[in-house]
């Protein structure tokens, strides 16, 4: 059960905002995000912990709802150099190292 | 500090072959996961060393293997090659495998 990400796909023009969502079916303790650009490696940006408090990264931002099982990712006055395909990983398997990621969100920001 | 390492970067092979991919992780981190990625899909976990044990292994056939070594490198060895591993394959290190994973710019693997 992978976690399930929202929208697919956005573009913004530089300056504009952007959320996007990431949900499981399962309990969570923690919520990691990632930003690949095209060709490299994923890059990490933030861990979120159950209990913990909403992180950041830049301007980037991003909160998690034990709750509702979801987490968002909040990117604000976005840059060009935001592009990119965003992923949320969820630990499965009873351990908290084996990552299940999303299918991804691919955010274009335009001049 | 040098971050995680692989290699090769490309790789070109025929169906049957056999592949050794390796990965150097970041100094001081003893863990060591390699995720497959196909395209237009998120890294799929495939393996977690640490301190050369195998802690964790995802849903992958037993064509999939790896080791650790003692200065923590790793290798990743795919028997009988199929089209369908055809993928980027990710290497992350952790300190201790519970924490971050920082990843390497990846192995792209072709199978014709």
């Amino acid at each position: 059960q992978q976690p399930v990400q929202s929208p697919q796909a956005v573009i913004l023009r530089e300056g504009e905002d952007a959320v996007i969502n990431c949900s499981s079916s399962k309990a969570l303790y923690s919520v990691h995000w990632y930003r690949q650009k095209h060709g490299e490696a994923p890059v990490f940006l933030m861990i979120l912990l159950k209990g913990g408090e909403q992180k950041g990264h830049e301007k980037i931002s991003a909160s998690f709802n034990e709750k509702k099982q979801q987490s968002s990712l909040y990117l604000t006055a976005s840059q060009l150099s935001y592009s990119g395909t965003y992923f949320c990983g969820f630990p499965r398997g009873g351990s908290n190292y084996k990552l299940t990621f999303g299918k991804g969100t691919l955010l274009t920001v335009n001049p | 500090d040098a971050g995680v390492t692989q290699s090769p970067t490309h790789l070109i092979k025929t169906r049957g072959q056999h592949v050794t991919l390796r990965c150097s992780p970041i100094s001081g981190h003893k863990s060591v996961s390699w995720y497959q990625q196909v395209l237009g899909q998120g890294p799929q976990f495939i393996f977690q060393y640490y301190e050369k044990e195998e802690r964790g292994r995802g849903n992958f056939p037993d064509r999939f293997s790896a080791r650790q070594f003692p200065n923590y490198s790793s290798e990743l060895n795919v028997n009988a090659l199929l089209l369908g591993d055809s993928a980027l394959y990710l290497c992350a290190s952790s300190k201790g495998g519970f924490e971050t994973q920082y990843f390497g710019p990846g192995t792209r693997l072709l199978v014709l």
